[in-house]
């Protein structure tokens, strides 16, 4: 069964002060794995996919990278905008759904 | 591109009642992804169709639910009866599939209360 854990669960920041989320993962087959913000009341918005082990993805302030057991997410002298739910998944061998971790609530302090 | 749509957005209703949530995939994608979302357990996946056809139903919690997709631009999920745990955010996700494992496209959710 694949699984995912992400951490810390929340995290606060203030604002220019850079920092990672976690995403720990165990799959059958990694075929690739994903990155959402969610914003409230709002359906997730996806961000990256990293499909091996030494890849990296950036977009503005955000770096994705990935390793055979983990994923990290680098947010870089973050903004308030920045803040919301961070959300890691997994698609394993064999299966097109995804395996979502809980999530990393950030807040980013002005 | 109106992206994924989802009605209602909101639904509240009464134990035992039958409820049914829509959706409407991006037009063009061949994958439809039925997900409900608690604080307790996270994002799960219920059901995905490829080509309108079920493929993977292990995540329905059980018999009370059921989902079908008659074309490719509509999919329900129906709950019958609806119970109190069954309260949560429903999402509806498509993608196009292909070679590449192309990300998913969530739609905004209907919030489900069961009373």
């Amino acid at each position: 069964e694949d699984q995912v854990t992400q951490s810390p669960e929340a995290l606060r920041l203030q604002e220019g002060e850079s920092s990672s989320l976690n995403c720990s993962y165990t799959v059958s087959g990694l075929r690739g794995l994903f990155w959402y913000r969610q914003d409230p009341g709002k359906g997730p918005e996806f961000l990256f996919t990293l499909y091996s082990a030494g890849e990296e993805k950036e977009k503005e302030r955000l770096k994705a990278t990935l390793t055979k057991k983990e994923s990290f997410l680098h947010i870089t002298a973050p903004k308030p905008e920045d803040s919301a739910t961070y959300l890691c998944a997994v698609q394993g061998g064999g299966a097109d759904g995804l395996t979502f971790g809980k999530g990393t609530h950030l807040i980013i302090q002005p | 591109d109106a992206g994924v749509i989802q009605s209602p957005r909101h639904e509240v209703t009464e134990m035992g009642q039958e409820v049914t949530l829509r959706c409407k995939p991006i037009s063009g994608h061949d994958y439809l992804f039925w997900y409900r979302q608690t604080m307790m357990r996270g994002l799960e996946l219920l059901i995905y169709f490829n080509n309108n056809v079920p493929i993977d139903d292990s995540g329905m919690p059980e018999d009370r639910f059921s989902a079908k997709m008659p074309n490719a631009s509509f999919s329900t999920l129906k709950i019958q009866p609806s119970e109190p745990r069954d309260s949560a955010v429903y999402f509806c996700a498509s993608s196009s599939g292909g070679p590449l494992y192309n990300e998913q496209f969530f739609g905004p959710g209907t919030r489900l209360t069961v009373l």
